[in-house]
């Protein structure tokens, strides 16, 4: 069972563009987190979808917004990026097995604002 | 609003030697889990637990949970290198948004 890929893996932007990453979760997988993780705040929660809505949202701004496709397949867009926006960023895919919600991370993508 | 603590938050060993890493969480949580992250990497599941005295053991590590006191151990037994890596706690946090909630991570360093 293929587990969850992002792409892409690096990226390297400059302050003011904008970013899209994507996630593609474990097969049957119909929830999708993102989870942003930095050195000094660690790992926080951006917003999670299931069935192409967004189910819950973490404390970041509105220029962090994601969507997700019938596929399960989901993006994170990060516009007007800041120099505070570099960081691992990282989605999970789970069942939402009830009373379970075991959640499994995606190799992350490492976004470099300069 | 739910918060989670672990400490350590920097642990140094040699191996044979046996430690506890520690999980706090302010709020009722029904589900805690255990991540393992290498270096570059991303985090790999270790232990999902669910209800109160749950234990469950994988190798040298074995994790444990008491909602009552609102604390989840890490148990390492006699270690090894190859157990070096930041482990991270996250409890459910079931009010307002449904979301994990991490602890800052405890870096282990298993030296021979």
């Amino acid at each position: 069972k293929a587990g969850v890929t992002q792409t892409p893996r690096y990226l390297i932007k400059t302050r003011g563009q904008q970013v899209t990453l994507s996630c593609s979760p474990i097969s049957g997988h119909r929830s999708v987190s993102w989870y942003q993780q930095t050195p000094g705040q660690g790992l926080q929660f951006l917003f999670e979808y299931f069935s192409e809505t967004q189910r819950n949202k973490g404390n970041f701004p509105g220029r962090f917004s994601g969507r997700q496709f019938s596929n399960s397949r989901s993006e994170m867009n990060v516009s007007t990026l800041e120099l505070g926006d570099s960081a691992l960023y990282l989605c999970a895919s789970s069942a939402r097995d009830r009373g379970i919600n075991e959640q499994f991370f995606g190799p992350g993508t490492r976004l470099t604002v300069l | 609003e739910l918060k989670v603590e672990q400490n350590p938050l920097f642990l140094s060993m040699q191996e044979g030697k046996n430690y506890t890493i520690y999980c706090n969480y302010s709020t009722t949580s029904d589900r805690l889990y255990w991540y393992r992250q290498d270096p570059g990497k991303s985090l790999e599941s270790l232990f999902v637990l669910l209800s109160n005295g749950a234990v469950k053991q994988e190798g040298r590590l074995m994790a444990s949970l008491d909602t009552k006191a609102r604390l989840s151990t890490l148990h390492i037994t006699a270690a090894v290198h190859d157990l070096s890596a930041t482990y991270f706690c996250a409890a459910y946090s079931s009010q307002g948004a449904q979301k994990l909630v991490f602890g800052q991570g405890t870096r282990l360093t298993i030296n021979p």
